[in-house]
């Protein structure tokens, strides 16, 4: 149990256009899920803090008004790249909190080139 | 400020080799500790949880270990295999901050030598 799933699994888009992750949560509900981003050989960087049934919480330095996030059900949260440039290109990592509350579960990530 | 630092960045054993990957965090007031390991490429993958008022926590050839009092957590695996290649990352759960938020380790990239 407690799986989560990002939509597609590797993208590639082109400078200045925009593209959409999906984060679900497959056999339990989440009130909130987590979007991380990772570069090369470095650690997570939490982005945001999505909410369902309102706005998500960005972390200082990550612009909202580039990085969309829209959390419209309890097993659904999307995450919209605006207008990528290629500083964009990074994995990008859903999670949700597993029934339990305490212990956070991941989805396999999801890998933007922007050319 | 609340960080999580992990030495070494990178390891390298021979099989069979027992080791011990270590974890240290800045604020002893957490809510939990989880490891993770990551494949190349791909998501996270939960190892071990241990709770603010646990010590350690084991799952077949791994054991995870916490001094909140020093700030430290360490990942002892057993018998090293090539299949224990990956990355390995330390998370906190703060106190203070949102109760939910995780704060990452850079993580220690494990090469298991055959």
């Amino acid at each position: 149990g407690a799986v989560v799933s990002q939509h597609p699994s590797w993208v590639i888009c082109k400078s200045g256009t925009s593209v959409k992750i999906e984060c679900r949560s497959l056999d339990f509900q989440a009130t909130t899920m987590f979007w991380y981003r990772q570069f090369p050989k470095q650690s997570l960087m939490l982005m945001a803090t999505s909410n369902e049934g309102s706005k998500a919480t960005y972390e200082q330095g990550v612009e909202k008004d580039k990085f969309l996030i829209n959390h419209a059900s309890l097993t659904l949260s999307t995450l919209t790249v605006t207008s990528a440039h290629p500083e964009d290109s990074s994995f990008y990592i859903c999670s949700a909190h597993g029934p339990r509350g305490y212990e956070q579960y991941f989805g396999p990530g999801t890998r933007l080139t922007v050319t | 400020k609340q960080e999580v630092t992990q030495i070494p960045a990178a390891l390298s054993v021979p099989e069979g080799e027992n080791l011990v990957l270590n974890c240290s965090f800045t604020d002893s007031a957490i809510y939990n500790l989880q490891w993770f390991r990551q494949d190349p490429g791909k998501g996270l993958t939960s190892l071990l949880l241990i709770q603010s008022s646990q010590r350690e926590q084991t799952s077949g050839r791994l054991n995870a270990s916490l001094d909140k009092s020093s700030g430290r957590s360490t990942l002892y695996i057993a018998a090293s295999q090539p299949g224990d290649s990956a990355t390995y990352l330390c998370a906190v759960r703060f106190r203070g901050g949102s109760a939910r938020q995780l704060t990452f380790g850079s993580g220690t990239q494990l090469t298991v030598l055959p």
